[in-house]
């Protein structure tokens, strides 16, 4: 089976930096992905992780761990407008993705 | 592009009916379709994968003959929920993905289902 685990909720400043952390555990693995999600809106795709290491896209950045089942999302200078729930989801192999139960990130002035 | 459309985008329907949602990729074809089914503050459920011309893959728990997914097209998939009640009231999105060898997955925008 496969578990993965990320925080509730967050809070950061406008301006500031925030890491979102998600563990896993599972037995087939073929990337794992990071998505945004706006109250009432289907997810919309930020990153994409199949190797180590660490992949940069504007303010977002994406890292991960395959050997100690672990990424982070990481947003820079952040704005009003990233307050919204982030999904970590494993595609855990064929065409299957499971996502993890979202972070929710507050952003305050 | 990939885009992918559902419709309707809310619906509200009496307990005992059945309805139908629709998930259309608009300029791509999509070998696979997933349906999701979230609830309030909650994440994605898989409920089941659908590929072109076959049947589905229900997830478990999910009861097939409550969801009937039928992928007529490499454009087109469709869930039905069959004589619904208030319980199945909850936000529905489905998501495509291209022929091409990528793991993305494109989300529809989603359908509000509200079961009185």
């Amino acid at each position: 089976g496969q578990n993965i685990d990320q925080p509730t909720e967050m809070t950061a400043t406008e301006g500031a930096i925030v890491q979102i952390n998600c563990t896993y555990q599972t037995s087939g693995f073929n990337g794992l992905f990071w998505y945004q999600q706006h109250a009432g809106e289907a997810p919309t795709f930020l990153s994409y992780n199949v190797l180590d290491g660490l992949e940069e896209k504007g303010r977002f950045s994406s890292f991960l761990s395959r050997s100690k089942g672990y990424s982070y999302l990481l947003l820079k200078e952040l704005q009003m407008k990233d307050s919204a729930s982030y999904l970590c989801a494993l595609n855990t192999g064929g065409f299957k993705t499971i996502f993890g139960a979202g972070t929710r990130l507050f952003v305050k002035a | 592009g990939a885009v992918v459309s559902q419709h309707p985008s809310r619906v509200i329907c009496k307990s005992g009916t059945s309805v139908k949602i629709e998930c259309r990729s608009l300029d791509f074809q999509a070998t696979t379709m997933f349906w999701y089914r979230q609830f309030p503050k909650k994440s994605l459920m898989l409920m089941a994968t659908s590929n072109e011309g076959s049947k589905a893959t229900y997830e478990q728990g999910v009861e097939k003959d409550k969801f009937l997914i039928n992928h007529a097209s490499l454009t087109l998939s469709t869930l039905t929920v069959t004589s619904a009640h208030p319980e199945d009231s909850s936000f529905y999105i489905c998501s495509a993905q291209g022929l091409a060898a990528s793991y993305e997955q494109y989300f529809g925008p989603g359908t509000r289902l509200t079961v009185t």
